[in-house]
Order: C-alpha cells, then structure tokens, then sequence
C-alpha cells in the first residue's frame, strides 16, 4: 500500500463545476496535512494546510478525518485557471514528507 | 514564503557525465530538501541537507550517485554522477523556513540524458 495514495484522475469538469478530491494515508503518526498546486512543468505550490477542524480559502475547503487517515479538498466555482494537479502531502512532523502521486484537474469553458 | 532559484533550469547531457545543481534561497534556512520528479510521476526526497553536516538520504539514494553539498545557510548544491538515461527527470530543491512542515519550491532542473 502507498503510503501517501490519490486517486490520479483526471477529472474533466465544465467551469462553475463543484470537484472534491479524496487522498488516504498509512501512517497513524502523520503530524501535519497539506494539498499543494502543480501547474504543467512548474513547481509545486503549497494551496493550504488542513486541519482537523477543517479550513476554508475562498472556493477551496479541506478536511482531516484522522480516525479513517483521510483527507479531502473541495473546489466550488470551478474556474478555468484550477486546472492544475493537486498533490496530497502528508508528513510526520520529522521532516519525513511523502507526496502523493496527485490528482490531475481539467476545468473546460 | 521564501524565494529559491536553481540553476541551470534545463539541461541536456552525454551519459556517464556528471551535472551540479545549484539551489539559492533569499534568506536563511536550516534544512535543504532535494526531490526528483519523473515524467508523470509525484516527487520522491533525495535527501536533507544540513548547513555544516552530511546529508542525509533517503532509502534508494546514495551519496556516491547524488554528493550533496551545504556550504551556507542560503546555499546548496545537488551533483548527478555518472548519469544515465534513466536519470532524466526534474530536479527540485526546497526549503521549509518556518519549521511547520510547509515547504517552498525552486522552479526546478529539468534534466534530460542521453
């Protein structure tokens, strides 16, 4: 089992569209929880933390469910400029960080 | 955030040669972090770099293939010896200024083998 798994997609939704991505972990001792942007041949961008309470940025809503190690980021609206694949990102806290493989998003007009 | 550049951003090269990556932050950090990202594939840690210790690899990752260098708190340095085909990929470097796990990307080596 990864440690880290996404489902890959890709999601293919019209603009305006509401989009949610899911992304599980295998390690119980995983500290901190982030979903960073990737844009075709650029670097990874850190999008938000996520916290077990939850956290809200605008369209972007991410949630911890740490008893089932699951993760997920809420797109609503969704604009054309959100194309771009979303990478889970677990760490333990020790500088040990695992990405996920991501989880590729096409917003057409 | 930080600002980090590499250089150079792209490079073709003979194989069994040798290229060093260069990592420069604007400010100071404690911990380098050097990743490789291969055609459609997420990023995998080469290894942590200290200022004025060894760094540390990963699982897979030696320092005879990958020598790290640290030689400041702004600075580093990545070298790919030897390099094969299957050594082409992206190189990144990144920092976590603030201790809290969130790192920050350079924008990336693109490295193709011949």
């Amino acid at each position: 089992r990864k440690e880290v798994e996404q489902d890959p997609g890709p999601f293919n939704v019209p603009e305006g569209a509401t989009v949610a991505f899911n992304c599980t972990y295998s390690n119980s001792a995983s500290q901190s929880f982030f979903w960073y942007r990737q844009d075709c041949r650029k670097e990874p961008k850190l999008l938000m933390s996520v916290y077990s309470s939850g956290n809200e940025d605008g369209r972007f809503t991410a949630q911890l469910n740490r008893a089932s190690q699951y993760i997920s980021l809420l797109i609503r609206d969704s604009k054309l400029s959100d194309s771009a694949t979303y990478l889970c990102v677990v760490s333990d806290g020790g500088f040990k960080t695992i990405f996920g493989a991501g989880t590729r998003l096409f917003v057409k007009a | 955030s930080a600002v980090i550049s590499q250089k150079p951003s792209r490079d073709i090269c003979q194989r069994g040669t040798s290229l060093t990556i260069q990592c420069q932050v604007d400010s100071q950090v404690t911990m380098m972090f050097w990743y490789r990202q291969q055609p459609g594939q997420s990023l995998t840690l080469i290894a942590t770099a200290n200022q004025g210790s060894e760094a540390t690899y990963e699982s897979g990752f030696v320092i005879d293939k990958f020598p790290i260098s640290r030689p400041n708190l702004t600075f580093s340095t990545l070298t790919v010896s030897n390099m094969s085909p299957e050594d082409s990929s992206i190189y990144l470097c990144s920092v976590d200024p603030r201790g809290a796990d969130t790192q920050y990307f350079g924008p990336g080596t693109r490295l193709t083998v011949l």
